[in-house]
């Protein structure tokens, strides 16, 4: 069984450029959820996509979009990048079988 | 909003030496209540799912407990090799059918020394 997996593993960006990360959810898994988590802090709740629609969003602004595509992969996309998107951003799958929730490694955005 | 915090925000034991980290919550219908364990620069590692006061789950030397407003995770003879961070999650009932947000707490750094 493969898990999560997610790309780039690092990434550095200027302030103002767009981004994208992506995610692969783990077999047989039909939701993902994207996490912000700054260095020191537990991860804060981006979004989730369930069967391809956004199921919820955390307090993030509308610069910060995503879509889950009919594999249930997904991607997370970042416009106007600021200082303060610096982070490790992470995915998580799960099923409609339970609640846990399945962390990939993360991709670390550095915004100069 | 549910609400999370951890404590100690660190702790350092000598091999051997048992402790327990808390976790105390505030939720509007605590659907559960999750243990994971992060290792720096990596994403966190499932550990246990809690669902109601009273339950308790083990694994090797980690035992989570629950009550109606916080949980514990014991760390008995802890290794060296336990050394990482633990971070706490709840998820309520909202989202309907399918399974919603986890909120964490900013996460216990253990670190357990030879």
């Amino acid at each position: 069984e493969t898990g999560v997996t997610q790309s780039p593993t690092h990434l550095i960006k200027t302030r103002g450029q767009q981004v994208t990360l992506r995610c692969s959810s783990q077999s047989g898994h039909n939701t993902v959820s994207w996490y912000q988590q700054a260095l020191g802090q537990g991860p804060q709740f981006i979004f989730q996509y369930y069967r391809e629609e956004e199921n919820g969003r955390g307090n993030f602004p509308p610069r910060f979009s995503g879509l889950q595509f009919p594999n249930y992969s997904s991607e997370l996309n970042v416009n106007a990048l600021e200082l303060d998107d610096s982070a490790l951003y992470l995915c998580a799958s799960s099923s409609d079988r339970g609640p846990e929730q399945y962390f990939g490694p993360g991709t670390r955005l550095t915004v100069t | 909003e549910d609400q999370v915090t951890q404590s100690p925000e660190a702790l350092r034991l000598q091999e051997g030496e048992s402790s327990s980290l808390n976790c105390s919550y505030t939720v509007s219908g605590l659907r559960g209540l999750f243990w994971y364990r992060q290792d720096p620069g990596k994403g966190p590692e499932f550990l246990f799912t809690l669902y109601s006061a009273g339950e308790e789950k083990e694994k090797e030397r980690l035992k989570a407990t629950l009550t109606k407003k916080e949980s514990f995770l014991h760390i008995t003879a802890p290794k060296p090799e336990d050394s990482a961070t633990y971070l706490c999650a709840v998820q309520d009932h909202a989202g309907g059918t399918s399974y919603g947000k986890l909120t964490f707490g900013q996460g216990t750094i253990l670190t357990v020394h030879p």
